[in-house]
């Protein structure tokens, strides 16, 4: 079965760090892009950020309202994607969702595969 | 940035009613559009991506719309598991990933 899976959610002060995991499961995770998007509560969606598979060089792409404080990585043989939070703030309370991208060169990115979501709760 | 609109905001619609949600661009995003589903709770899901291709398993009663700056998700006879929200998603300006706001569909 195809799944991703997070995990390292929790509540965390103003200014501190948090690292949330995705773990994939049931497909070549090397082989796909992977994004975050969170959800804040009652809100819509936000994507925040997004990392390339090694195929198209692994590089990384941020919101701009997480941009320098977030970082996405990924380790292909754990199969295991990172969302690195620093200096959080009470803003970036959401659900936080791993997903991955179904990138084809004809119909472009979407994502296909969510996992259910881990929470991330800013406060003092 | 290209800004993502929803309309209506929300409806309420009966089982077997056809529904339609309009998603508009402020900009040509050609067909990079993608439709998600949300169940309260849940995690959102893929309905239709590149404006009108359906994704595989889902249910063929949706369909997709639209080119350039407009689009439509129909939902040809409305089921009691349809009720949710459902967002836009472009993904022209990529790597940048704008949602629409949402478009809620509740029970009449």
């Amino acid at each position: 079965e195809v799944q991703l899976v997070e995990s390292g959610g929790g509540l965390v002060q103003p200014g501190r760090s948090l690292r949330l995991s995705c773990t994939a499961s049931g497909f070549t995770f090397g082989d796909y892009a992977m994004s975050w998007v969170r959800q804040a509560p009652g809100k819509g969606l936000e994507w925040v950020g997004f990392i390339r598979s090694k195929a198209y060089g692994g590089t990384t792409e941020y919101a701009a309202s997480v941009k320098g404080r977030f970082t996405i990585s990924r380790d292909d043989s754990k199969s295991i994607a990172y969302l690195q939070m620093n200096s959080l703030k009470t803003e970036d309370t959401a659900v936080y969702y791993c997903t991955r991208d179904r990138y084809d060169i004809l119909t472009g990115d979407a994502f296909d595969i969510w996992g259910q979501g881990t929470m991330v709760t800013v406060s003092s | 940035d290209i800004q993502m609109t929803q309309s209506p905001s929300s409806l309420s619609a009966s089982v077997g009613d056809r529904v339609t949600i309009t998603c508009r661009a402020s900009q040509s995003i050609s067909s990079y559009l993608n439709w998600y589903q949300q169940k309260p709770g849940k995690a959102p899901k893929l309905l239709i991506y590149a404006a009108s291709s359906l994704q595989s398993g889902v249910p063929s009663r949706f369909s997709g719309s639209g080119s350039g700056t407009d689009f439509t998700l129909t939902i040809s006879s409305l089921q009691p598991e349809d009720f949710a929200t459902y967002y836009c998603q472009q993904s022209y300006s990529t790597p940048v990933f704008t949602f629409g706001p949402g478009t809620k569909v509740d029970i009449k």
